[in-house]
C-alpha cells in the first residue's frame, strides 16, 4: 500500500534562518507531489507541484522554494524565512494518471517563525 | 475556470442533529467530486468521492451525491457526533493536469 510521510511535525524558526521540510512516498512510482500550507483558520494555498523528478511548477510568488531530487522525494526550502511564513505545510500526492482518485495527505508540519 | 463555493462556518450543531453542508460548483466536462475531512492538527482524510453524475459517495455515515442538473454535491449526515467535529473541504478535479480545485472550507462544530 501507498504512503506518505512528512516531517518535522513541529518547527519553531527564527526570523532570517533557512528552512527545509522534507516529504517522501512509497509504494508508488511517478506520483504527482505537492506543497499546501494553510494559515491559521484559514483555506489550502497549493505552494508547488511536481509532475516528474526536476519539474516544478510554483502557483504564487514567495519566499519558497521547492525542488524534487527523486521519484518519490519532494522538498521544500527557504533561505531566509520571514514571519509570513508562519503556517500549516501540508504535502500530498496523487497518482500521475487519472482525476478519479484525489490526494492523499501527509500529516502537516506546523511551522512557527518568530 | 473551475470553482468550488461552500457554504460559510462555523456551523455549530446539538449531537445528533441532521447535516448538511453545502458545496456547488463550476467546472468543464465532467469533474469528479470530493470531501475531505480536516481534524485538529491534522492533515486532510479523502472523506468520499463520487466521479459521475448521480454517484453517492458515502463513509463513516456521511454522503453526498454528485448533481450535475444543479451543479452540487452537498455533505449530509444523519445523525451528528461530537468527533465529527472537524474542517470539511469540498474539491473537484478536472481537466488534463488533474489537480484538485478547493473550496474554503467549513468547520464543523459538534455540542454535546
Amino acid at each position: 500500500s501507498q504512503t506518505i510521510h512528512q516531517w518535522p511535525a513541529t518547527l519553531v524558526q527564527p526570523v532570517g534562518s533557512p528552512l527545509s521540510l522534507e516529504c517522501t512516498v512509497e509504494g508508488t512510482s511517478n506520483p504527482n507531489l505537492y506543497w499546501y500550507r494553510q494559515a491559521a483558520g484559514r483555506g489550502l494555498q497549493l505552494l508547488f507541484y511536481s509532475v516528474g523528478i526536476g519539474q516544478i511548477s510554483s502557483e504564487v510568488p514567495q519566499n519558497l522554494s521547492a525542488s524534487r531530487p527523486q521519484d518519490r522525494q519532494f522538498i521544500l526550502s527557504s533561505k531566509k524565512l520571514l514571519l509570513s511564513d508562519s503556517g500549516f505545510y501540508l504535502c500530498a500526492w496523487s497518482p500521475g494518471q487519472g482525476g478519479d482518485y484525489g490526494y492523499t495527505f501527509g500529516s502537516g508540519t506546523r511551522l512557527t517563525v518568530v | 475556470g473551475n470553482s468550488v463555493t461552500q457554504m460559510e462556518g462555523p456551523v455549530t450543531l446539538s449531537e445528533e442533529a441532521f447535516l448538511t453542508i453545502n458545496c456547488t460548483y463550476t467546472a468543464t466536462g465532467y469533474p469528479s467530486l470530493f470531501w475531505y475531512v480536516q481534524y485538529p492538527g491534522e492533515g486532510l482524510q479523502l472523506l468520499l468521492k463520487a466521479t459521475k453524475a448521480d454517484d453517492k459517495g458515502s463513509n463513516k455515515g456521511f454522503e453526498a451525491t454528485y448533481r450535475k442538473e444543479t451543479t452540487s454535491f452537498h455533505l449530509e449526515k444523519g445523525s451528528v457526533q461530537v468527533s465529527d467535529s472537524a474542517v470539511y473541504f469540498c474539491a473537484l478535479s478536472a481537466g488534463s493536469n488533474y489537480q484538485l480545485i478547493w473550496g474554503a472550507g467549513t468547520k464543523l462544530i459538534i455540542k454535546p
